[in-house]
């Protein structure tokens, strides 16, 4: 059964620093999204990509932020300059053209020092 | 603003004993409605979901669920529960705009099971 994937399984960065997160969606899905889970809370949407462009944000998603389709597989998240607060689990999540349905990667969990 | 509550953060059942959890919901137009669960290092599968139709819906592993519009809820319930379904369990509903299309989540309930 396709699913999708997401690298690294865990990171660990400096207050500052950029990350990259990597997602690999389903082949045939044309809809991307990136939630996050801080501990303890709950799962919020950030961003959701069609078409190489976002169709929406949170406000969470603010300047920092920033997602790419660099080719046909992968879907990243950048942090610019990552904060203390940015600490979370980040899932990303894609469907097919119905959308009816969104299929979850295992996360990446982050840990800002 | 749609939102989803989980009113009970942590629940503990025996093994075969049968479980009920709860999600109420907030949304002003016909909601489409799902239950993920998350082990431990995994990510959130889909156990079930609801657009229309019949308001009791089956899912994987055992697990239904039934809509009620009347009280805004859409509880997940299994006659009798194994070990391998501890985990947590998230209610969320989709709400769309235009193209948009996003998932809201209540804050989950963890699932204790006992020998």
């Amino acid at each position: 059964e396709p699913e999708v994937t997401q690298t690294p399984s865990h990171q660990v960065t400096q207050m500052g620093q950029e990350v990259i997160l990597r997602c690999v969606p389903i082949s045939n899905h044309l809809y991307f999204y990136w939630y996050r889970q801080i501990l303890g809370q709950k799962v919020e949407f950030l961003v959701s990509f069609y078409n190489n462009e976002i169709s929406e944000k949170s406000e969470i998603f603010d300047d920092q932020f920033s997602v790419e389709r660099p080719d046909g597989s992968n879907f990243t998240l950048k942090i610019r300059s990552t904060k203390l607060e940015d600490s979370a689990m980040y899932f990303c999540a894609s469907s097919d053209v119905v959308r009816e349905t969104q299929y979850f990667g295992p996360g990446t969990r982050l840990l800002v020092l | 603003a749609q939102s989803v509550t989980q009113p009970d953060i942590h629940i503990t059942v025996s093994e075969g004993a049968s479980l009920e959890l709860r999600c109420n919901y907030s949304y002003g137009a016909t909601p489409y409605l799902f239950w993920y669960v998350q082990s431990p290092g995994q990510g959130l599968q889909l156990l079930l979901k609801y657009f229309s139709g019949d308001t009791l819906v089956q899912g994987i592993k055992g697990f239904e669920a039934e809509f009620k519009r009347s009280q805004s809820s859409f509880n997940l319930r299994k006659p009798s529960v194994h070990w391998s379904d501890a985990a947590e369990y998230f209610c969320a509903v989709a709400t769309s705009g235009g193209s948009n299309y996003k998932l809201t989540f209540g804050k989950g309930t963890l699932l204790t099971v006992n020998p």
